[in-house]
């Protein structure tokens, strides 16, 4: 059974760091690219960042370009999304998400998500 | 960055009701496009994939179409746990971009 879970929200002020991680299980993880989505109380979803299975494609939002960074470990089965300079509307559940190929297409499976709260 | 657009943004119908949703592209994306489920409080679930393949699982009352700049996403009959939101997502250019969402509620 594939399992997401994501850890390392919590609340933080303006200008801070924190690191999301995502541990995997249940599927070869170094096969597949991964992803970060997002989704602000009550908005729709922000895709944020993927990284393909051999992290040699990854992309990002413009709306985090240059304050995220996505890497993964594939001998540790994980994803993490480091975000620095965190902006109030940053604030939202993160979900971690598997895609269906090594490259950056889709999201068949999700995690159950981390808040992250940005606020002084 | 390609801009997604779905309408209507909400929809109310009855239980047996045929449901369609389109999603439009703001330059052709090929059939690289994406339909997402949403219930309240619950992580979205993959429903079709690449326009129109119906992901593992997914009841055939679901289905999807088009290409280029035009989508279509099909309830055949409404049933009581379709109430959710959806989405449509494209993959044809980074970064990857989601519609703004319809919610369907019963009427």
């Amino acid at each position: 059974e594939v399992q997401l879970v994501e850890s390392g929200g919590g609340l933080v002020q303006p200008g801070r760091s924190l690191r999301l991680s995502c541990a995997a299980s249940g599927f070869t993880f170094d096969d597949y690219a991964m992803h970060w989505v997002r989704q602000a109380p009550g908005k729709g979803l922000e895709w944020v960042s993927g990284l393909s299975w051999s992290s040699g494609s990854l992309g990002y939002a413009d709306s985090v370009k240059g304050r995220f960074t996505i890497s993964r470990d594939n001998a540790k089965n994980s994803l993490y999304l480091q975000m620095n300079s965190l902006r109030a509307e940053d604030t939202a559940l993160y979900y971690c998400a598997k895609d269906s190929s090594g490259r950056l297409q889709n999201f068949d499976y999700w995690g159950q998500g981390t808040l992250v709260t940005v606020s002084s | 960055d390609i801009q997604m657009t779905q309408s209507p943004s909400s929809l109310s119908a009855s239980v047996g009701d045929r449901v369609t949703i389109t999603c439009r592209a703001s330059q052709a994306i090929n059939n690289y496009l994406n339909w997402y489920q949403q219930k309240p409080g619950k992580a979205p679930k993959l429903l079709i994939y690449d326009a129109s393949n119906l992901e593992t699982g997914v009841p055939s009352r679901f289905s999807g179409s088009g290409s280029g700049t035009d989508f279509t996403f099909t309830i055949s009959s409404l049933q009581p746990e379709d109430i959710a939101t959806y989405y449509c997502q494209q993959y044809d250019n980074l970064p990857v971009t989601f519609g703004p969402g319809t919610k369907v509620d019963f009427k």
